[in-house]
């Protein structure tokens, strides 16, 4: 009931492109799903969340949809950028996070 | 405004040799929890600390680890006696409050066991 499963597990597409990171969760007391952006070297970077009441939110070129009775969310990244090349990092939880296992994302110019 | 410190960056310890974490939170923090990730893998919670309290231990081995917040200084986290398994990256967050899950991570630190 704790498990996040996050797919896929990496991801390589052209600049200008727009990658798909899914996350499905278990547990329904989970209230709070951020993605995390982490580069090597680095510590994760917290990108955008959500909460379960709403289906969609949008912050810049990231948007999470939200599936609350499917119990899957998403990470689309519009016009994605060479840049934006990383690991992504689902996450779901209320005090502590469950991480997904994560995506390399691979952006080419 | 400085972020979560973490400290040091990269640790070597000999196995059967203690390894000392440090995590100081972001100013005005009194929040810190402790994750691990090991390699190609996603962060496992290991450890919820208030300030002098341990809020939440379940994700904490049984035996060789301990962690601390005390009234004063960083927090610490202690790996007694390490194996080779306990090589990877561990990375501290902080939080202003209790329930406030929007936290930010230091840069970890990178413990190899040899």
């Amino acid at each position: 009931q704790q498990q996040v499963k996050q797919s896929p597990q990496s991801l390589i597409v052209q600049k200008g492109g727009i990658p798909i990171i899914n996350c499905a969760y278990e547990n329904t007391a989970f209230d709070y799903f951020p993605w995390y952006q982490q580069f090597p070297g680095k510590g994760p970077a917290l990108l955008i969340a959500i909460r379960p009441d709403v289906s969609e939110k949008k912050e810049g070129r990231f948007t999470i949809s939200f599936n609350k009775s499917a119990k899957q969310f998403s990470l689309h990244i519009m016009d994605s950028q060479p840049g934006d090349s990383a690991t992504y990092f689902c996450a779901a939880g209320s005090e502590k996070l469950v991480f997904g296992k994560g995506t390399k994302l691979t952006v080419n110019p | 405004n400085a972020g979560v410190m973490q400290n040091p960056r990269h640790l070597v310890r000999r196995r059967g040799q203690e390894a000392r974490l440090r995590c100081s939170p972001m100013k005005g923090h009194s929040h810190v929890y402790w994750y691990r990730q090991l390699p190609e893998e996603g962060l496992k919670f290991m450890v919820y600390l208030q300030k002098e309290n341990i809020i939440d231990e379940s994700g904490m081995p049984k035996e060789r680890f301990s962690a601390e917040f005390p009234k004063e200084g960083p927090s610490i986290l202690r790996i007694q006696q390490v194996v080779r398994g306990d090589s990877a990256a561990y990375f501290c967050a902080s939080s202003p409050r209790a329930g406030y899950v929007g936290y930010t991570f230091g840069s970890g630190t990178r413990l190899t066991v040899v």
